[in-house]
């Protein structure tokens, strides 16, 4: 079964620290490979997305992942936190079973300590 | 501005009651979804529709309706036969239904049953 494995359901960092946000994913065709954010009590909005075009994707906030087909890994980064980057993080993955399905992680939270 | 609207913010609901949320967009997207999103479970799909006149159940279906009787316009039926009912709501819309599309949220219905 296709799925998508986010390690962690909390992380914490300090201000201006490194961030990453891990993400593997099952699949056995070439994935479409999202993140999104969610701050408290509002929608999920698009961060990035793979489409096969590059393995390393930049996203919006600073934020980019690389894609690394043999470890199946789709990990968030970002070089310095701020504290707006508090919220919860997902990755999703398009897979194509006969018809194509979005599968969301169970989702990270991240902390950014002042 | 293009974009969904989910009305209402929050919903109080006594049980044994019925009650719908209202899900709209203008992005004329043909693809609409309704999640159900549970702290530590990531979103769950409800039910998906990928045209006008046409939906289907997803992962967790039971004790919900929809309908999708105009492209912009996804309203769910949370019935009084959902067991446990008080969760987050999200409804979301991409491009066409069936491709690997982007989903767009909308900001959310927070459903408390009483």
């Amino acid at each position: 079964a296709q799925s998508v494995t986010q390690l962690g359901s909390h992380v914490s960092v300090s201000e201006g620290a490194l961030v990453l946000l891990r993400c593997n994913y099952s699949s056995s065709v070439p994935p479409y490979l999202f993140w999104y954010v969610q701050y408290p009590n509002q929608g999920l909005q698009l961060l990035l997305k793979y489409t096969s075009a590059a393995t390393l994707v930049k996203g919006i906030n600073g934020f980019e992942a690389e894609f690394k087909k043999s470890e199946t890994s789709f990990h968030l980064t970002k070089p310095s936190a701020h504290m707006s980057d508090a919220a919860e993080y997902f990755c999703a993955v398009i897979v194509n079973t006969g018809g194509f399905k979005t599968i969301f992680g169970a989702g990270t939270r991240l902390f950014v300590k002042a | 501005d293009g974009g969904i609207t989910q009305s209402p913010k929050y919903l109080f609901r006594k049980e044994g009651q019925n009650v719908t949320l209202s899900c709209e967009q203008n992005l004329n997207h043909d693809a609409m979804y309704w999640y159900r999103q549970d702290p530590g479970q990531g979103l769950r799909l409800i039910y998906y529709s990928q045209i006008v006149n046409d939906f289907q159940k997803g992962d967790i279906a039971e004790g919900y309706s929809v309908s999708r009787e105009k492209k912009e316009s996804f309203p769910l039926t949370v019935t009084s036969a959902q067991k446990n009912p008080t969760a987050f709501y999200l409804c979301a819309s991409s491009l066409r239904g069936g491709h690997a599309n982007e989903q767009f949220f909308g900001p959310g219905t927070r459903l408390t049953v009483l």
